[in-house]
């Protein structure tokens, strides 16, 4: 079955860390780009990162330059998001998506909770 | 504030024709024939209905249908069936607001 399966979120502190994971499974996920997308409550979908077939390229929106980090190990078939210096504005549900080119994500997993509290 | 405009809200009644708009500027909607929009359906992931501005993917009903001039791009879902309501977004290349504000579209 072709799918992205997010994990690693949950709970944590303001200022803390946070790894996510996206695990794909039924596609050649070593030619892929991967794209990480948030969806505050209520708010429309945000780009976060982007990362090319070999981890060569990586793009990040703006407002998590410096903090957050896209990677990849195309043997575990996995990207992960490492985020640091989590505040309120990065609570949102998070998801990877394969972008197969200009934004077009035409396989999206079923999304992972990060929630920013103390 | 999004660099992808889009109205709040539309609604038409079963059959009737919605379209939605995406406004965005030279540098993004204008310049690229990369538009793309997705679907939405209350907690689920958003699913990909037009992409290259004009194209469906495999499964995508043939009521759904892209366009765009100049700075604006549009989703047209003609013969409006009750199972169309969700939110639908743009999405655009050359813009690091890669989508747009959101329309949530209702059946009457």
């Amino acid at each position: 079955e072709v799918q992205l399966v997010e994990s690693g979120g949950g709970l944590v502190q303001p200022g803390g860390s946070l790894r996510l994971s996206c695990a794909a499974s039924g596609f050649t996920f070593s030619s892929s780009w991967i794209i990480w997308v948030r969806q505050a409550p209520g708010k429309g979908p945000e780009w976060v990162a982007s990362i090319n077939q070999d981890g060569s390229e990586k793009y990040y929106v703006d407002s998590v330059k410096g903090r957050f980090a896209i990677s990849r190990d195309n043997a575990e078939k996995s990207v992960y998001l490492q985020m640091h210096s989590l505040g309120a504005e990065d609570a949102a549900v998070y998801y990877c998506a394969r972008d197969i080119g200009h934004f077009v994500c035409d396989i999206w997993g079923q999304g992972i909770m990060v929630t920013v509290s103390s | 504030q999004s660099a992808l405009t889009q109205p709040r809200s539309v609604s038409g009644s079963p059959g009737q024709s919605v379209t939605i708009s995406c406004t965005g500027t030279s540098r993004n909607v204008g310049y690229y024939d990369y538009v793309s929009w997705y679907r939405q359906l209350p907690g689920k992931a958003p699913k990909l209905v037009i992409y290259d501005v004009t194209k469906r993917p495999s499964g995508v009903p043939d009521r759904f249908s892209g366009s765009k001039s100049g700075n604006t791009a549009s989703l047209t879902i003609s013969g409006l069936q009750a199972d169309d309501e969700a939110d639908y977004y743009c999405c655009s290349f050359g813009t690091q607001d890669v989508f747009g504000t959101g329309t949530t579209v209702t059946v009457l």
